[in-house]
């Protein structure tokens, strides 16, 4: 199986911030790379697929880069809106999730 | 716009058979991948399995030996069962649209059903 591991598994930040998420695979995935977003009690949304498109109807704001291993997201001025938890996951071989990295207020 | 509804028996006991639903509104159901995800405190998320329009399926190898997905296209429904549950199994399902057929670079799963959750109890 892959793993997929993200860092930090939380965080604190205050609307405006720059905010990065890192997720690392344990073995090369090529682009096969996928972020989502959860809040409390909904199913989670897809932001990115392939490691930095960004799906319709997501704001700008978010962006994904990485290729190989090592992946982010990091969303350039965080809004009320985006505190939440977020998912990587890897479609290269099976489908596998990260950990999540929860988004709290400061 | 896709829309997936899901629906099932959310009270189980140990030894007893998961069984769920997902119904496929809007879109072209014959075209992609729909999956089955899994979601618990104690495992995350994790992806249980799919199946396509002509019934061909993958699945988590850790889960493989107690869960079949089927498919309905006339009805546009597919669905899970998995047998003999624990305690381990409690979560909350979803069912979710994954990659279009032959194109590996749509690899994701596009939109979820509102998920069920499952008790498992005696």
């Amino acid at each position: 199986d892959i793993q997929m591991t993200q860092s930090p598994s939380s965080l604190s930040a205050s609307i405006g911030d720059r905010v990065t998420i890192t997720c690392r695979a344990s073995q090369g995935i090529n682009n096969y790379l996928n972020w989502y977003q959860q809040k409390p009690g909904k199913a989670p949304k897809l932001l990115i697929y392939g490691a930095s498109n960004l799906q319709s109807g997501v704001p700008s704001r978010f962006s994904g880069g990485g290729s190989g291993t090592d992946f982010t997201l990091t969303i350039t001025s965080l809004q009320p809106e985006d505190f939440a938890t977020y998912y990587c996951q890897q479609s290269y071989s099976q489908k596998t999730f990260g950990q999540g990295t929860k988004v709290e207020i400061k | 716009q896709v829309q997936l509804q899901q629906w099932g028996a959310g009270l189980l006991k140990p030894s007893e058979t998961l069984s769920l639903t997902c119904a496929v509104y809007g879109g072209s159901f014959s075209v992609y991948y729909w999956s089955w995800i899994r979601q618990s405190p104690e495992k995350g998320l994790e992806w249980i399995g799919e199946i396509n329009h002509s019934g061909r399926t993958n699945y988590n190898p850790s889960l493989k030996s107690r869960v079949n997905i089927s498919i309905d296209p006339p009805k546009n429904q597919f669905s899970l069962n998995m047998s003999s549950v624990t305690a381990a199994d409690a979560a909350v399902y979803y069912c979710a649209r994954g990659r279009k057929k032959g194109d590996y670079d749509t690899s994701a799963f596009w939109t979820w059903g509102q998920g069920t959750l499952i008790i498992v109890s005696s």
